[in-house]
Parts: structure tokens; sequence; C-alpha cells
């Protein structure tokens, strides 16, 4: 069974950083491109960040890019994402999810439960 | 960017009843489609990718179609454990979403 597993959200304050972790299980990692998406409170979902299986390729949303950066360590199977100069804007529930293969391409079948950033001084 | 469009935003339906969502796309998305469904404080499920394959261990009461711009989710018979949020996501460039369906149960 696949599972992911968000964590490292939490309150920060406006300009403030955070580092996301997701481990997954149930899987081969390498072989599925991994994919951050956010959710405002009561909004709807906005894809954020991609890496490829192999951790070679990497794409943002333009409300991001520039100040987010993902990475994942395969040998740990665990994605991350580096969120800096945070704004109230950022404030969202955080998810992970998994692609079905390895490349940049195609849609998401498994996601994890998400962990929440709060900006606010 | 492609920007995708979601209708209605929500709606109120009775058990047994036939649920129709469209959802369009600014450009062509061929069948690069797929519809989530979402329950307060969980995680998005799939249930339906390039816009009419059903998703494993979904019920067959959901059913998908169209192509290019205009695409249509369908719950055939409306049930309790329906209700939930329902978004349309396409991933011919990258990946956008629709705006949301609340799906109610009168």
């Amino acid at each position: 069974e696949v599972k992911l597993l968000e964590s490292g959200g939490g309150l920060v304050q406006p300009g403030g950083s955070l580092r996301l972790s997701c481990a997954a299980s149930g899987l081969t990692f390498n072989s599925h491109a991994m994919s951050w998406v956010r959710q405002a409170p009561g909004k709807g979902l906005e894809w954020v960040s991609v890496i490829s299986g192999s951790g070679d390729s990497t794409y943002y949303a333009d409300s991001v890019k520039g100040r987010f950066s993902i990475s994942r360590d395969n040998s740990k199977n665990t994605l991350y994402l580096q969120i800096n100069s945070l704004r109230a804007e950022d404030t969202a529930i955080y998810y992970c999810a998994k692609l079905v293969v390895a490349a940049i391409d195609g849609h998401f079948d498994y996601w994890g439960q998400g962990t929440l950033v709060t900006v606010s001084s | 960017d492609i920007q995708m469009t979601q209708s209605p935003s929500t709606l109120s339906a009775s058990v047994g009843d036939r649920v129709t969502i469209t959802c369009r796309a600014s450009q062509s998305i061929r069948s690069w489609l797929a519809w989530y469904q979402q329950k307060p404080g969980k995680a998005p499920k799939l249930l339906i990718y390039k816009a009419s394959t059903l998703e494993s261990g979904v019920p067959s009461r959901f059913s998908g179609s169209g192509s290019g711009t205009e695409f249509t989710l369908t719950i055939s018979s409306l049930q309790p454990d329906d209700s939930a949020s329902y978004y349309c996501k396409q991933y011919n460039h990258y990946w956008t979403f629709g705006q949301g369906t609340k799906v109610e149960i009168k």
C-alpha cells in the first residue's frame, strides 16, 4: 500500500523559512516523479512544484518560482520542499502527490494527508 | 497558461439523482484530464484519468467524458458518501485545477 506522510509545517513569520518533508513507502520511490500541491484555507487546489524520479528535472509554478526549492533523497524515500521568503498568501495545507511515471508527465494517483503552513506575525 | 473553469460551483441533489459537473479548458488539452474527489479534512482522491478511465476501486457510478476543451464528470446515482468537493485537473501542460464543485445531498 502506498503511503505518503508529510511533516514540517507550522507557524512562521512573514519572511521566514520552512522545510517540508514527505516520507514515502509502499512504492519504488525513484520510479515516480513527485509533486507538491497546496490548498489555502477554504480554497481550491494549486499545483506548486514537481521533480522527476531521478531528481534531475524540476519545475515550479510562477507564484513560487525563486522562493521554493523541491528536492528528493531517493536513498531515504523522501521528498522535500524548501520554502523561503514566506508570505501570508503562502498559508495553506501542502500536499505531496505521486505521479504514475518517473518522467514529469501524467496525473497524480496518490496524495498524502498534508501539512499546514501558517504565515503570520 | 491553461485555465480550467468548472461549473457549477455548488450543487444540491437528492440520493439517486444523476449529477453532472462540467469542466472547460482555455485551450485543447486532448484527453489529459483527471477528476478528484475531496472530503473535508482529507486528501484528494483520484477518480478518473485520461478523461474517461476509471481509477481502480472507484465505484462504477462515476464516469467521465469529453476531449479537447469540454469535459464532464457524471455520477449516475448519487449516494450519501458522494457528498464532497470535486476538482478537474488538466495535465497537458504542467497541471492546473478547476476551482471545484461542492456536491451536497438534499
